[in-house]
């Protein structure tokens, strides 16, 4: 079965300091790969994503991901971390087997804070 | 171009009761997509709408049930609500070409928190 692993359930860097945030799938074919983050009592941003071609992916924000396959990762990066970045990030997986196309299989989030 | 907009934004009943939450998808998304958010875990796949029918449904128990109307919003009615029920309720919604895909990119609302007393 489809699964998203998020190891790190909270993180903290400082404001300016570099990010990376882990994503770890199970699935069988090629993947597509997404990362939301949401901030408190909001809904969910679409960051980036990834379906095919280059394995680093460019997002909103000043986000980045790369796609491992050898690792069935995709890790979230930022150089430089802002205040305003501080929120809950969430990987998917797009599903694709019977009775599910298009579902969206989440992991259970990071939640990022931020030191001044 | 408007997004994903949902109501109520919060919503109190008691168990045994019945709700109903309303999404309105993005202008020109077709397929609307329900997920639970229960307090500190990911968004879990409800079901899917396309084309006015169930396109696809998760692990959720039947009286977990929804509509979509002909101008793509969509109806999820949860009926003997249960306590385990509270969560935040979020609607995406995406355009389609078959029928809901993995590479459709979904949009999301901001979601109706329904607690259960």
């Amino acid at each position: 079965a489809q699964s998203v692993t998020q190891p790190d359930i909270h993180i903290t860097v400082s404001e300016g300091a570099s990010l990376e945030l882990r994503c770890n799938y199970s699935y069988g074919a090629t993947p597509y790969l997404f990362w939301y983050v949401q901030s408190p009592g909001q809904g969910l941003q679409l960051l980036l994503k990834y379906f095919s071609g280059d394995t680093l992916v460019q997002g909103i924000k000043g986000f980045e991901a790369e796609f491992k396959r050898s690792q069935s990762s995709f890790n979230l990066r930022k150089p430089s971390v802002h205040w305003s970045d501080a929120a809950e990030y969430f990987c998917a997986v797009g599903a694709n087997y019977g009775g599910s196309q298009g579902n969206l299989i989440f992991g259970k989030g990071t939640k990022l804070s931020v030191k001044p | 171009e408007t997004g994903v907009t949902q109501s109520p934004t919060h919503l109190i009943k008691t168990r045994g009761q019945q709700v109903t939450l309303r999404c309105s998808s993005q202008s020109g998304h077709n397929t609307v997509s329900w997920y639970q958010q229960a307090l500190g875990q990911g968004p879990q796949f409800i079901f899917q709408y396309y084309r006015e029918e169930e396109n696809g449904r998760g692990n959720f128990p039947p009286r977990f049930s929804g509509l979509q109307f002909p101008n793509y919003s969509s109806e999820l009615n949860v009926n003997a609500l249960e306590l385990d029920d509270s969560a935040l309720y979020l609607c995406a919604s995406s355009k389609s070409l078959a029928g809901g895909s993995s590479t459709d990119t979904q949009y999301f609302g901001p979601g109706t928190r329904l607690t259960v007393l």
